[in-house]
């Protein structure tokens, strides 16, 4: 069973496109992160979200507790963004949940 | 700016030996995490560790794994009898904890964990 599912599993999209990622959790959670894996493998930390909407610069990412569901968009996208996109939830008991995660491809 | 660091970068061993992967996180950081990623396949939580314990572990963290805070500034992951399976990159994070204005995990660049 997949406790975070999310969608689309791949994605390519053109220079300066808005891109939306999305992640479906089944569990109570007390956080939800984003996660970037660049293609050699490092992971970095984008949000950690309990409630409402978080930005960073281009990044914006925004949660709805009662539906389950949270956002990641990419505004202005461009070739350095392309990476694998993961969501993960951390449960009320403090275990973490990734999703499979989403590629993204943007092309010049 | 800081960062966690993991050695070595890539282990290679024989079935049934043990391993001792190394994290130092950040120094002021106050919460632990070990994952692992199989190739091909997604993230997996191990274990988190909090003052000086585990506070939560995953059905994968069966008896063979323990952690460690020997010195106050690495965080080791052992693995007592490695198996076939066990290989993977193993990734280690640190938080500073909820409340502050750096509210994300800090993730290390991994080991490559190959068992033979």
């Amino acid at each position: 069973k997949n406790e975070v599912e999310q969608s689309p599993q791949n994605l390519t999209a053109q220079e300066g496109e808005f891109i939306t990622i999305n992640c479906s959790y089944s569990v109570g959670i007390s956080a939800l992160h984003w996660l970037q894996q660049h293609p050699g493998g490092g992971i970095v930390s984008l949000f950690m979200l309990s409630s409402g909407k978080k930005k960073h610069g281009r990044l914006i990412a925004t949660i709805n507790i009662q539906e389950k569901h949270s956002s990641l968009h990419i505004t202005a996208s461009h070739p350095r963004d392309s990476a694998v996109y993961i969501c993960a939830v951390e449960n009320t008991g403090n275990q973490f949940y990734f999703g499979t995660g989403t590629s993204l491809t943007v092309i010049p | 700016e800081p960062e966690v660091t993991q050695t070595p970068s890539h282990q290679v061993t024989q079935m049934g030996q043990e391993v001792i992967l190394r994290c130092v996180p950040i120094s002021n950081h106050l919460y632990f995490y070990w994952y692992r990623q199989i190739l091909g396949q997604k993230v997996e939580f191990l274990v988190s560790f909090y003052n000086n314990e585990i506070s939560e572990k995953s059905e994968i963290f069966d008896d063979q794994f323990s952690v460690e805070r020997p010195d106050g500034s690495n965080f080791t992951l052992k693995i007592r009898s490695t198996k076939l399976e066990d290989s993977a990159m193993y990734f280690c994070a640190s938080f500073k904890g909820a409340g502050f204005e750096t509210d994300t995990q800090y993730f290390g660049p991994g080991t490559r964990l190959t068992v033979l």
